[in-house]
């Protein structure tokens, strides 16, 4: 059972836009969620993360939206930039009893000029 | 650089064949994370351990075996490979088990089994 949705697969986006990107969890229990971006070559690279006990968190043109009743949280990308083109990984966790995170299927991001 | 070393960065192998993957934790990291991702799965959570002790088990396979040593780094082994393994493996580390949530990850090891 897949314990993050991540929606879409896919996002194109132009210059000065912006780029939304959501997830679903299903554990009531999950108290972090984190963003990863990941550039082709590298591993995923920690982006911003937030807590259930606050519904936003913004840094610099990135921001969370986090609604803890409906379980799903989502990422904003303010005047995207084509340096942002990268695969965009949601997370959540941990597992109870240990400190492992689930994360989503990514979704590819493209900022074209 | 992330201060998590993986290596190889590349594996060829032949179906039916054994491998090692090596990990080295950022320096101060306790906990060292082994993923999977594969194209259509994105990252699966393979095992974790803390300070040399398994503590949690994801979606690995019999054929899959991990440990991590005193001076923690750690060593994912891959029997008995199989096409479907090909895939890149990553390895995170995290300060410790359960208060601090951070990964970092290393930049993976991209196995292919022909």
């Amino acid at each position: 059972q897949q314990q993050v949705k991540q929606s879409p697969q896919s996002l194109i986006v132009q210059k000065g836009g912006i780029s939304i990107i959501n997830c679903a969890y299903e554990n009531t229990a999950f108290d972090y969620f984190p963003w990863y971006q990941q550039f082709p070559g590298k591993g995923p690279a920690l982006l911003i993360a937030i807590r259930p006990d606050v519904s936003e968190k913004k840094e610099g043109r990135f921001t969370i939206s986090f609604n803890k009743s409906a379980k799903q949280f989502s990422l904003h990308i303010m005047d995207s930039q084509p340096g942002d083109s990268a695969t965009y990984f949601c997370a959540a966790g941990p597992q109870p009893g240990a400190n492992n995170l689930f994360f989503g299927t990514g979704t590819r991001l493209t900022v074209i000029p | 650089d992330s201060g998590v070393t993986q290596t190889p960065k590349h594996l060829i192998t032949a179906t039916g064949q054994r491998v090692t993957l090596r990990c080295s934790p950022r320096s101060g990291d306790l906990s060292v994370y082994w993923y999977q991702q594969s194209l259509d799965q994105g990252l699966q959570f393979l095992i974790q351990y803390y300070n040399g002790e398994e503590r949690a088990k994801g979606n690995i396979l019999e054929r899959f075996s991990a440990q991590q040593f005193p001076d923690l780094h750690s060593e994912l082994n891959l029997s008995s490979l199989e096409l479907g393994d090909s895939a890149l493996y990553f390895c995170a580390s995290s300060v410790d088990a359960g208060q601090n949530y951070g990964y970092t990850f290393g930049s993976g090891t991209r196995l292919t089994v022909v």
